[in-house]
């Protein structure tokens, strides 16, 4: 499956401190996308970095693309307790009509 | 920004019965929405994508007669679990995409009892 493999599963840090989160996918893809969700909620989109792209930021946030190696990182610097969620990469594949397959996520939790 | 809208937000339903969640667009059209489903601690996994006047296409594996799509609308698409079974116990999202961002409805936590 094309399912992406995020790494770590869970991540616990210090307000403050940066958290780096990486997610690993098999084929080809249009573009990748990262989505964070609270406890039992929907998804927010956080950031959205195409196949061509290489670095893309917004705000704390900091996402790498390697098409080489088929993989891609989000960092958050300076994190905030309010960061505490699951977040999850999410591929468009080439020629995917939109559809989007979800990595297994990353459990980040912010400590003060 | 674009909003979906999926309601309800929970459902608690007997063994047996059948539930309807609907996904709106609220400021947008979609020719096309997705469902996904997702079980605690889990990632999301595509169930089918529903297509505005015909038939929504499913993942391999998810049963079509189980899970009903429609798509009657421009803005609103809707998924019944039929004859639901403890084991269709999850939390069900939808998204729709509007030019080059996918948006994503609250989700639906459906508890069969």
């Amino acid at each position: 499956s094309q399912q992406g493999e995020e790494d770590p599963q869970a991540l616990s840090i210090q307000e403050g401190e940066n958290a780096t989160m990486n997610c690993s996918y098999k084929t080809s893809i249009n573009n990748l996308q990262w989505y964070r969700q609270n406890s039992g909620r929907g998804l927010v989109h956080l950031i959205l970095i195409r196949s061509n792209e290489r670095e893309k930021h917004s705000g704390r946030l900091r996402v790498t693309l390697d098409t080489s190696k088929k993989s891609s990182s989000l960092l958050i610097t300076a994190s905030r307790a309010a960061d505490t969620a699951s977040y999850f990469c999410a591929t468009e594949l080439t020629g995917g009509g939109n559809k989007l397959t979800f990595g297994t996520g990353t459990q980040l939790k912010v400590e003060l | 920004g674009a909003v979906v809208s999926q309601h309800p937000s929970w459902v608690i339903c007997k063994s047996g019965t059948s539930v309807k969640i609907e996904c709106r667009s609220l400021d947008f059209q979609a020719t096309t929405m997705f469902w996904y489903r997702q079980f605690p601690k889990q990632s999301l996994m595509l169930m089918a994508t529903s297509n505005e006047g015909s038939k929504a296409t499913y993942e391999q594996g998810v049963e079509k007669d189980k899970f009903l799509i429609n798509h009657a609308s421009l803005t609103l698409s809707t998924l019944t679990v039929t004859s639901a079974h403890p084991e269709d116990s999850s939390f069900y999202i939808c998204s729709a995409w509007r030019i080059t961002e996918a948006f994503f409805g609250q989700g639906t936590r459906l508890t069969v009892v």
